[in-house]
């Protein structure tokens, strides 16, 4: 069975610093890992999906990166700004069972 | 193009009741996944339908079933509700696979 963990927990970083938080996992086995923000009173809406070994995907001032044989992602966010102040997920879909498994994600607080 | 929504947005229910949530997708999504989140434990995948069919189950109770219609719309129903059952459920709809899943905002169930 998958499991998803994410640290940390939750982070405090002044505005305009850089960030990055982590989501590892025990093995590869698994279809694709994707990155989710969720804002307070919002749906979480989906940053990334990636499947390969190596994927490095980039939107905005956020990236992230996969490395299945070390198994563990990187959300990077450069620049923090007030707008970026949520939780981040991560998600496996597995291949052995198919189940998805969400981490409990890290609460990113961006301080003015 | 209109969201994912869910109905009710908020409900109190009572011990021994039973509920049924609803969940309209994005037009042309043919997969609908439900989860659960309490505090602490973050999003807990319930199950995933696609073309009316139950493609993926997670680690809940018989008590917590749901289906899929023709039109893709789905419904989750929880029997016999306990106090545990509180929680916010989430639906996401994608278009199949382990694409990008887009949330609805989700229904509060209370359990009183």
């Amino acid at each position: 069975i998958l499991n998803v963990e994410q640290s940390p927990q939750s982070l405090h970083v002044q505005e305009g610093d850089s960030t990055n938080f982590t989501c590892s996992f025990p093995s590869s086995n698994f279809y694709a890992l994707h990155w989710y923000r969720w804002e307070t009173a919002k749906s979480p809406e989906a940053l990334f999906v990636m499947t390969l070994n190596g994927d490095e995907k980039k939107k905005g001032r956020i990236s992230a990166t996969l490395n299945t044989k070390e198994g563990y992602s990187y959300l990077y966010i450069k620049g923090s700004q007030p707008e970026d102040s949520a939780t981040y997920l991560c998600a496996l879909w597995g291949n052995r069972d198919d189940k998805i498994i969400f981490g409990k994600g890290t609460r990113l607080h961006i301080l003015p | 193009k209109a969201g994912v929504t869910q109905t009710p947005r908020y409900l109190i229910k009572t011990r021994g009741q039973q509920v049924t949530l609803s969940c309209s997708p994005i037009s042309g999504h043919r997969s609908v996944s439900w989860y659960q989140q309490t505090p602490g434990q973050g999003l807990q995948f319930l199950f995933e339908y696609f073309s009316e069919t139950q493609r993926n189950k997670g680690n809940f109770p018989g008590r917590f079933s749901g289906r899929q219609f023709s039109n893709s719309r789905s419904e989750m129903n929880v029997s016999t509700l306990e106090l545990g059952d509180s929680a916010l459920y989430l639906c996401a709809s994608s278009t199949g696979g382990w694409s990008e899943a887009f949330f609805g905002q989700g229904t509060r169930l209370t359990v009183v």
